[in-house]
């Protein structure tokens, strides 16, 4: 399978542990996007990344998350001291570089804080 | 404030019939959009989109019109399946980095 992967595809934390969500794109793919979905949401961008550089932030990422892409492959979504409002489904999408490149999601990460 | 938006949060159609789904959006300065299908415990899945020079793009049973002056756009999947069944997410782009602006989504039921 070619397709977008991420890991652990659930995860349930006790509030004010630190936890890891891997993404893993299509491997041509340069642009890496994080988006979080809560229930009776859509998508909401969280951060991007075009090779190792990210370029976005939105302001929904708090000091408390850290997104990175250090050789330009792989991602990973670090949350520190999580909080019960971080409980959402953690979405990784991937696309080549240009306008209106189609992006590919994964599964997705579903995070409970207990 | 939502930039596009889809005020129906749920729909039922019966198999083989006409399915229509809308969104409204009202930010003028989005040029292109697009409708992503999920099914639980999956990722979104791109399904079709459109540019706002035209009026109507289609693929196989699944047709998207764009009115831009009513800042309105409707998905029609004719006839509809049980497959079909799934929750539908308007879409536009923002910017040159193409970070996508959802909608909240419509869940679609195909009743046999």
């Amino acid at each position: 399978d070619t397709g977008v992967s991420q890991d652990p595809r659930h995860k349930i934390t006790k509030r004010g542990q630190n936890v890891t969500f891997r993404c893993d794109p299509i491997s041509e793919h340069n642009r890496l996007y994080w988006y979080r979905q809560t229930l009776g949401q859509g998508p909401e961008f969280l951060t991007y990344f075009q090779n190792e550089a990210q370029l976005e932030k939105s302001r929904l990422l708090s000091d408390r998350f850290s997104a990175e892409r250090p050789k330009g492959s792989f991602s990973t979504l670090e949350i520190q001291r999580t909080e019960q409002g971080d409980s959402a489904m953690y979405l990784c999408a991937s696309s080549l570089s240009g306008q209106r490149k189609t992006q590919y999601f994964g599964p997705g990460t579903r995070l409970l804080v207990l | 404030d939502q930039q596009v938006k889809q005020n129906s949060p749920s729909l039922s159609v019966q198999e083989g019939r006409i399915s229509i789904l809308n969104c409204d959006y009202t930010n003028s300065m989005f040029d292109y959009f697009l409708w992503y299908k999920k099914y639980p415990a999956e990722g979104p899945t791109f399904l079709i989109s459109i540019s706002s020079i035209k009026d109507k793009n289609e693929d196989g049973r699944f047709t998207v019109f764009l009115n831009k002056s009513a800042k309105h756009l409707s998905l029609h999947i004719v006839p509809s399946q049980p497959g079909d069944s799934a929750v539908y997410f308007c879409a536009a782009p923002m910017n040159r980095d193409d970070k996508i602006i959802f909608g909240k989504g419509t869940r679609l039921h195909i009743l046999p």
